[in-house]
């Protein structure tokens, strides 16, 4: 069974932390994503990577960055978090999508994040 | 532009049928989707369509696309409590690392 997990479901920072949230697939994909999802907005992409140590910047990148050491892991960093990226950060992977324009993206369950 | 369109919310009776829908912008889509999200939990594909195909059914579910008008519908038959969820139209285009998500409609399923 196909499998990405989130580090945490749940967390809460505050103004100016440093936040790491960590995604980890089992599917040997190439492609990973960092959405973040908020009410009436729908899924908003932060940063996507293509292979281990690439990363393109999606819609919505500033304020974050990202890391991709190994081809299972995809990191996303709030450098100093701030009230306004309350949300909830759905990780996804896909195949390829040279391969094929089909590209079904697996999801994690999503950690929904807090700063106060 | 790349928006996909959809409306937030629909409520509607146990055992009727649930009609979401759907407006993309891009001619050059080549697949469309439907996810599904339940409370609590990430995305899960539920079914997609090609672009060059005009409806496609899969037991309850009847996706109907209308290329001409970009748009998109998902039908649920018999609609359960347990259909309760957000539902995510997506695109994603010819060659596209992207895929293009909607504002997801809430399905609201009244015993």
């Amino acid at each position: 069974d196909v499998k990405v997990t989130q580090s945490s479901r749940y967390l809460v920072k505050r103004t100016g932390e440093k936040v790491f949230l960590e995604c980890v697939q089992d599917m040997d994909h190439e492609n990973m994503f960092w959405y973040r999802q908020d009410p009436g907005l729908g899924l908003r992409l932060i940063y996507f990577s293509y292979d281990v140590k690439m990363k393109e910047k999606g819609d919505i990148p500033e304020g974050y960055s990202v890391s991709r050491e190994k081809k299972e892991r995809f990191s996303l960093i709030l450098e100093s978090a701030s009230t306004n990226q309350t949300s909830m950060y759905l990780c996804a992977s896909s195949l390829p999508a040279s391969l094929t324009s089909y590209n079904e993206q697996f999801f994690g369950p999503g950690t929904r994040l807090t700063v106060l | 532009g790349e928006d996909v369109e959809q409306s937030l919310f629909l409520s509607v009776r146990e055992g009727d049928s649930s009609v979401i829908n759907c407006t993309y912008t891009d001619s050059s889509s080549t697949y469309l989707y439907w996810y599904k999200q339940e409370p609590g939990a990430g995305l899960q594909l539920l079914t997609y369509i090609f672009s060059n195909m005009d409806m496609k059914q899969d037991q309850r579910l009847t996706v109907l696309l209308n290329k001409k008008d970009k748009h998109l519908s998902l039908r649920i038959a018999d609609t359960q409590t347990g259909d309760s969820a957000i539902y995510f139209c997506a695109e994603t285009r010819t060659g596209g690392f992207k895929t293009i998500f909607g504002a997801g409609t809430r399905l609201f399923v009244k015993a």
